[in-house]
């Protein structure tokens, strides 16, 4: 079974650049997840589909950051203008439903951003 | 919202010894996740558990869910344990995504 898939792996922009990552969640699972993991600390959750509708975006910051998922199969997340307190990095992660919690996210690799 | 406090956030021992890692949270929950990530690599799920006790290998996860506390033992520690390991509850309201600990930086010295 292929895992959750993320591109690009590594990223460098200038700062008010803008810059998209792809996710692509294993076949079948209804939720996928974008985090942002700064360096030192756990990973935050940014939004959470189910199928292509939002269940949760309330630590999103709206004013720079986007995302999709049209289809309710991959998504894309979006960050413009880029500011360099978002150099990190950006996990996707899906699971077959939602349910409190209560099922077993699988991550993909990780999407490195570095704004300079 | 929940919170989840880890401890100790670094640790360092010796080949051989049993290492367990402490994870506490503050609102209730169904279920409490424990994920490895190795440096410059993704996050992987080792145990989700809602009670009493889990075991795959080496590792043992247990969870007291009235003192809203899980606890992650490593048996035999070996030097490619060297992880981070991060405790990770449901973030309530009705949604679940996950609200990760800081995590534990642990290093096994052979």
């Amino acid at each position: 079974e292929a895992g959750v898939a993320q591109s690009p792996r590594y990223k460098i922009i200038e700062k008010r650049q803008s810059v998209a990552f792809w996710c692509n969640p294993i076949s079948g699972h209804a939720t996928l997840y974008w985090y942002q993991q700064i360096l030192g600390q756990g990973p935050k959750l940014l939004i959470q589909f189910q199928n292509n509708g939002v269940v949760d975006d309330s630590q999103l910051p709206k004013d720079r950051f986007s995302a999709e998922r049209l289809k309710g199969v991959d998504s894309t997340l979006k960050i413009q203008p880029a500011k360099l307190e978002d150099s990190a990095v950006y996990l996707c992660a899906s699971s077959l439903e939602s349910l409190a919690g209560s099922y077993e996210q699988y991550f993909g690799p990780g999407t490195r951003l570095t704004v300079t | 919202k929940n919170e989840v406090e880890q401890s100790p956030q670094n640790l360092t021992a010796q080949e051989g010894e049993f290492i367990t890692i402490n994870c506490s949270y503050s609102v209730g929950i169904s279920a409490l996740h424990w994920l490895q990530q190795h440096p410059g690599g993704g996050i992987v799920s080792l145990f989700m558990l809602s009670s009493g006790k889990k075991k795959h290998g080496r590792l043992i996860a247990t969870i007291n869910i009235q003192e809203k506390h899980s606890s992650l033992h490593i048996t035999a520690s070996h030097p490619r344990d060297s992880a981070v390991y991060i405790c990770a509850v449901p973030s309530g309201g009705g949604a679940d995504g996950l609200t990760f600990g800081k995590g534990t930086h642990l290093i096994i010295q052979p």
